[in-house]
This record gives C-alpha cells, sequence and structure tokens, in this order.
C-alpha cells in the first residue's frame, strides 16, 4: 500500500527551462509535505516544504504546489540548473502519536537537467 | 551548526552477526528517526526516538531495535543479520517536541553489506 506515489521515475530538462516534478498521496491524514534532493551514497537534503493550509509555498528557484482536493503536489523549479541533477524525494507526515517522527516517502523522481 | 552524523559510514558483515549503527543529532534536536534504503522497497521508516523513548515504529522484525541515550545521540541494532538486511540505513533529527510540520535533516547514512 503505497501511500505517497511519484510516478514518474524520470525526468529530463534543459538548462534554463523549468522542471515539474509531480507527487500524489492517498492518505488523508498526511498534512505536512516535504521534497528533498539525494545524490547516492549521501543522505537527502531538505529543499521545501509545505503545510495542508497552504496551497503554495516558494523559497529562490523552488515553488512547491499543494492541491488538497486532488491529494496532489508538485516541486518547480526554474531556471533548472545542470547541478540540480539528482533524485528527488516526496515525502508526507500526519498528525497523532502513529505519526511521530514517521516520513512516509514516494519512490523518488530522477532528474537530469543538460546544459 | 554541526549536522547530523552517523558512523560507521560503510559496514560488511556476514549473516548471523549483529551490527550497532550510530547517530549523532544536529544539537539541540531531540527526536531522531532512523530509515532503511533498499532499491526495491524505497525509504522506509524503522522507529523514532525522543527523550530516550520510542514513541513510533515502523513495520520491521523485532531483530531492528534501538536506542536514545540523554544527550539525544541514537543507536540502532539488527541481530541476526539476514542478506535482504543489506541497505543505507539513514538517521534524521527534527527539533520540536510534535509529531506534525516537523523538518527533518538527514544524515550521510550508513552503508551495510551483508554477505
Amino acid at each position: 500500500d503505497q501511500q505517497v506515489k511519484q510516478n514518474s521515475p524520470s525526468l529530463s530538462v534543459q538548462e534554463g527551462r523549468i522542471s515539474i516534478l509531480n507527487c500524489d498521496y492517498t492518505n488523508s491524514m498526511f498534512d505536512y509535505f516535504l521534497w528533498y534532493k539525494k545524490y547516492p551514497a549521501e543522505g537527502p537534503t531538505f529543499l521545501i516544504s509545505i503545510s495542508s493550509i497552504k496551497d503554495k509555498n516558494e523559497d529562490g528557484r523552488f515553488t512547491v504546489f499543494l492541491n488538497k482536493s486532488a491529494k496532489h503536489l508538485s516541486l518547480h523549479i526554474v531556471p533548472s540548473q545542470p547541478g540540480d541533477s539528482a533524485v528527488y524525494f516526496c515525502a508526507a507526515s500526519g498528525i497523532g502519536g502513529t505519526s511521530y517522527g514517521k516520513l512516509t516517502f514516494g519512490q523518488g523522481t530522477i532528474l537530469t537537467v543538460h546544459p | 551548526k554541526a549536522g547530523v552524523t552517523q558512523t560507521p559510514r560503510y559496514l560488511i558483515k556476514t549473516r548471523g552477526q549483529q551490527v550497532t549503527l550510530s547517530c549523532s543529532p544536529i544539537s539541540g534536536h531531540r527526536s531522531v528517526s532512523w530509515y532503511q534504503q533498499t532499491p526495491g522497497q524505497g525509504l522506509q521508516f524503522l522507529f523514532e526516538y525522543f527523550s530516550e523513548t520510542q514513541r513510533n515504529k515502523g513495520n520491521f522484525p523485532g531483530r531492528f531495535s534501538g536506542r536514545q541515550f540523554s544527550n539525544s545521540r541514537s543507536e540502532m541494532n539488527v541481530s541476526t543479520l539476514e542478506l535482504g538486511d543489506s541497505a543505507l540505513y539513514l538517521c534524521a533529527s527534527s527539533g520540536l517536541a510534535g509529531g506534525s510540520h516537523e523538518t527533518q535533516y538527514f544524515g550521510p547514512g550508513t552503508r551495510l553489506l551483508v554477505l
């Protein structure tokens, strides 16, 4: 039962263009969502997050959009740079005791930005 | 602030042995979560500790255990190792006491290979 899904295993984008990474979730108890970037043999690096009370959050080149009714979120990277090439994970957390310290991750999307 | 540190970075063990991995959280952080990353299952939550107490546990067998010390440092132990335990083990820390809206910051991981 995969509660967080990233349906695109990979995405290829030209430098300077927009990268859009998508994530869907099924658990309506999730109320906080995060995006992480990961290089091989390293731990995930936090990028940006969004609470369920918002529908958009921006931080520099990164913007996350949340559509609660569709249970869908997306990460936009503008402009994309070759250094953005990595695996991107969407993660979600909920409320209450069974959610303490627990992030549920998607399977990841490999982003490749070509010069 | 120094980030999350994990030791050792790499480990090779044989089936049936046990292993202990260590994690030092970001200074001031009191919550430590552990995750297992494998190619087939992705990032899976193992357990979370806060103030030396396990508050949450994922769906892993009892061979996986952990503890947290008074300085918030944490260890996880895997007994009777199996080939399938080969994975990247990630530790993450967060600062807040609650269960929601916590951003977790990850260490570099310990790569465990079971032969």
